[in-house]
């Protein structure tokens, strides 16, 4: 099946650090990516969505400013936390999909951010 | 957006099928209905999607009511290491190349030997 890869996987940094993670789609063209964050015992609750080479669109009660997303290939999606703060430290998860809409989404592993 | 409903949780003994309810009775009649599995620490496995017609792959089985209101995954030889939150998802539409997946509480699954 087809393969998302996030990098790093985990991530222990100081209170106002800046923290970038990785999202790849190895095999297939990802139009689109999403951002998902999920704090322990609960679901997956999506951040932003973004189409490549255009700007991302963000969920509700997400800051723009500081979880900064670029979708600049079909094969990369990056987002940026800035400065980040002890209550940014959660567990972020993207996903990706092709031009083909009723195709599946496919997920990273997820990349578990902890900030001291 | 079609909202579903999955039953928190549910004991499957190894081996056995697990059967995995959820109800969608607000779906629209091009929507399609998606399942994931998380299992733990880990992002959101794909396991199956369909519209209207029962759906099969090497995972699991996909039973949609004719009415399109419920569908039912089905695990047919349950393994320990199926224990994860399965999630039944009805997409959102954002833009023509991709669609909007909202994750409800799941139904936490837990295979016993």
């Amino acid at each position: 099946g087809a393969v998302v890869s996030q990098h790093p996987s985990r991530v222990i940094c100081k209170s106002g650090t800046s923290v970038k993670i990785e999202c790849r789609s190895l095999d297939f063209q990802a139009t689109t990516m999403f951002w998902y964050r999920q704090f322990p015992k609960q679901s997956l609750m999506l951040m932003a969505t973004s189409n490549e080479g255009s700007k991302a669109t963000y969920e509700q009660g997400v800051e723009k400013d500081k979880f900064l997303i670029n979708h600049a290939s079909l094969t990369l999606s990056t987002l940026t936390v800035t400065s980040a703060h002890p209550e940014d430290s959660s567990f972020y998860i993207c996903s990706a999909g092709t031009a083909y809409s009723n195709q599946p989404q496919h997920f990273g592993d997820g990349t578990r951010l902890s900030i001291l | 957006d079609a909202k579903t409903t999955q039953p928190p949780s549910m004991d499957c003994a190894e081996g056995r099928a697990a059967n995995l309810p959820c109800n969608h009775s607000t779906i629209s009649g091009n929507e399609y209905v998606y399942w994931y599995r998380q299992i733990h620490s880990q992002g959101p496995q794909y396991i199956i999607h369909g519209l209207k017609n029962n759906e099969t792959n090497e995972m699991a089985s996909l039973i949609i009511t004719e009415d399109r209101k419920s569908s039912t995954l089905i695990l047919p030889h349950a393994t320990l290491r199926d224990t994860a939150v399965y999630y039944c998802i009805v997409p959102i539409r954002v833009t023509a190349a991709g669609n909007k997946l909202t994750f409800g509480g799941g139904t936490r699954v837990l295979v016993k030997p």
